[in-house]
């Protein structure tokens, strides 16, 4: 059982909506991520949080816009976004950043859809 | 920079049949090198990590990988595969001691028929 909580589990928007993905995890982490995957296709980065500040984007267009609101808290705003946008997107935390060793931790994802 | 290269995108096998899937990274540097498992629509799961140490490492589900520094490789084995094994698994590699990302291969989809 993940211990990364998603929502919405599934979304479907339009290209002038302003949505947004949440992210939950209470296992302590100090490193949050943010990854896209495409269908069959593995996931990118997209964003990593580490003690609650950007550490890496990953050239990321501006249209998704990453909050750390706390240590606990991960959401991805999504504003004007287009088809190609639609994906599953991945939460992960672990205790440390990737370069630790520490298991970095997913959850189920959102999927999202854009028409 | 560091990249992974799974070779095979699909590997058929029958149920309790053993099974290998191959991966093979690139680093100048010393890595980190992880295998995680996707099940359909699900997110994804570690089955075992190689940070340094012993180089075969036993995971969950009766998984195990050895790391070969000389040819590069962390090859994926189970020696009697079930239905449920069925998914997609991907190596992915990291830096240790520095800012860098954990880097995934294109993924093997497993189909285990009975």
């Amino acid at each position: 059982d993940t211990e990364v909580t998603q929502t919405p589990k599934h979304l479907v928007m339009g290209m002038t909506n302003k949505k947004s993905l949440k992210c939950e995890q209470h296992m302590g982490h100090r490193a949050m991520y943010w990854y896209k995957q495409k269908a069959k296709k593995p996931p990118e980065l997209m964003f990593v949080y580490s003690y609650e500040k950007l550490s890496i984007n990953e050239s990321v267009p501006s249209r998704f816009s990453p909050e750390c609101p706390n240590s606990s808290l991960l959401n991805l705003h999504l504003h004007a976004l287009q088809p190609e946008d639609s994906a599953l997107y991945l939460c992960a935390s672990s205790q440390d950043g990737p370069n630790s060793g520490n298991t970095i931790y997913f959850g189920e994802g959102s999927w999202l859809t854009v028409v | 920079a560091q990249s992974v290269t799974q070779l095979d995108s699909q590997v058929p096998v029958f149920e309790e049949a053993p099974v290998e899937l191959r991966c093979n990274y690139s680093s100048s540097v010393s890595v980190y090198l992880f295998w995680y498992v996707q099940y359909p629509n699900q997110g994804l799961q570690l089955l075992l990590k190689y940070l340094s140490g012993s180089t075969l490492v036993k995971g969950i589900n009766g998984f195990e990988a050895e790391f070969n520094k000389s040819q590069t490789s962390f090859h994926l084995r189970k020696p009697s595969v079930h239905i449920s094994d069925t998914a997609e698994y991907f190596c992915a590699v990291s830096m240790p001691g520095t800012a860098s990302k954990l880097t995934f291969g294109t993924g093997t989809r497993l189909q285990v028929t009975l």
